[in-house]
Formats: structure tokens, sequence, C-alpha cells
């Protein structure tokens, strides 16, 4: 079974562009989840997606938006970055099946805002 | 608000040694999950175990263990036999159960992390 993929890897932005970050969750997962990885913030949760709705969101600015389609891949999106959205954007799927739903993570997206 | 404390921001092990990363929480909610994740400089996460808040034993998978101390709050992972691979960031999580139609979701709050270095 494919594991989690994200794309672009690696992704190069000046300040004032946006960017779309896609995230391609393991077959059968419902759930998508997006995090923030800085260091100096550490990793924070941006937002959880289910079933084409969003279910949590975490404290991010709106110029953070996300999206999640019918087959549960999930695009997230940033408007006029920001030196600061330099990091690396992982993303997670959960099958929700299971007592704890265990998050399976994706390689990541590294994003360098210039 | 949910809140994870990893203390220890560098550890040492000398391979085939165990190791304990430490990981206290806080949090409102009788019901949560604690998890642990590694993550290589390649950057992906690699979950390693979990705890349910009420599970009675404490959680064990291969050469992890959760010493989980629900009075004092505490979740720390022990690395048994410490291999030069282990070598990574760690990081414990927390996950506040919020139940719809009988299955738990919700965010995961992550601790600053522990840099593990096996030498050999």
């Amino acid at each position: 079974k494919a594991g989690v993929t994200q794309t672009p890897r690696y992704l190069i932005k000046t300040r004032g562009q946006q960017v779309t970050l896609s995230c391609s969750p393991i077959s059968g997962h419902r759930s998508v989840s997006w995090y923030q990885q800085t260091p100096g913030q550490g990793l924070q949760f941006l937002f959880e997606y289910f079933s084409e709705t969003q279910r949590n969101k975490g404290n991010f600015p709106g110029r953070f938006s996300g999206r999640q389609f019918s087959n549960s891949r999930s695009e997230m999106n940033v408007s006029t970055l920001e030196l600061g959205d330099s990091a690396l954007y992982l993303c997670a799927s959960s099958p929700r099946t299971s007592a704890y739903n265990e998050q399976f993570f994706g390689p990541g997206t590294r994003l360098t805002v210039l | 608000a949910q809140k994870i404390t990893q203390t220890q921001p560098g550890m040492f092990v000398q391979e085939k040694e165990a190791v304990t990363l430490d990981c206290t929480y806080d949090t409102s909610d009788p019901s949560y999950g604690l998890f642990w994740y590694k993550q290589p400089s390649s950057g992906e996460m690699i979950f390693l175990i979990y705890q349910g808040s009420y599970d009675q034993q404490n959680a064990t998978e291969g050469r992890y263990s959760l010493n989980f101390q629900k009075a004092r709050k505490s979740a720390n992972l022990v690395i048994s036999a410490s291999q030069l691979g282990d070598s990574a960031m760690y990081f414990c999580a927390m996950r506040e159960d919020n139940y719809a139609g009988g299955t738990s979701y919700g965010k995961l709050t992550f601790g600053q992390g522990t840099i593990l270095t096996v030498h050999p």
C-alpha cells in the first residue's frame, strides 16, 4: 500500500506570491491533517479535513486555507506569502476506523520564501 | 489548553544500551491519546507507539515502550537496545479526543522534541 504522498517536495517562492501544496492520503483514508514545522515554533496544527469538510482548525491567519476533494486528496493554499511562512509542511492521513486513529505522515513539502 | 513538554533538547546513548526520553503533558480532557513519533533527518514523521488515557497497561511496540504515569501526567518513551539508526528527533504528541459518530479525531499537539544521538 502506498504511503502519504506530497507534492511538490521543495518549493521556492517570493514574498507576496501564493502557493498550493498537494497531499494524497493512503488509499481508504478519509481524514487529512496539515501541520507546519519551523525551528522556532516547532510543529503546529493547521487544519483537519474529513469527507470534504474542515473539522478542526489551528491558530493561523486566514491566508492559510485548505480543501479536500471527493477522493480524499487535499490541498492547502497560502496567499500573500511572508518570510515567516518558510517551513516544512507536513500532511497526515488517518483511517478514522480504529480507536486511536493513528496519523500517518507524508515526507513533507519544504517551502522557502525569499 | 493542551500542552506537551519535552525537557531534554538532546540525549546521548551508547549503542545497545537503553534510553528514556521524557514527556509530560497537561490537559483537562479526561479522554486523550499520547503518541511518540520519530523524525529522521529526511523529515518524515514515523509513528512509534500510542497510549490511550484509559489504557490500563503501558504500551509496547518491539524495542519501544511507553512508561505511562497518569497521575503524574507523564508519558516517557523507553528505547531498549539502542541502534545507530535510532539517531533522530523524537516527538511526543497528544490528541484531545473529540467524538463524532463513534470515532475519535482531533489535532495533535506536539512537544518541542528531543534529539537522540546513538554512539557506536
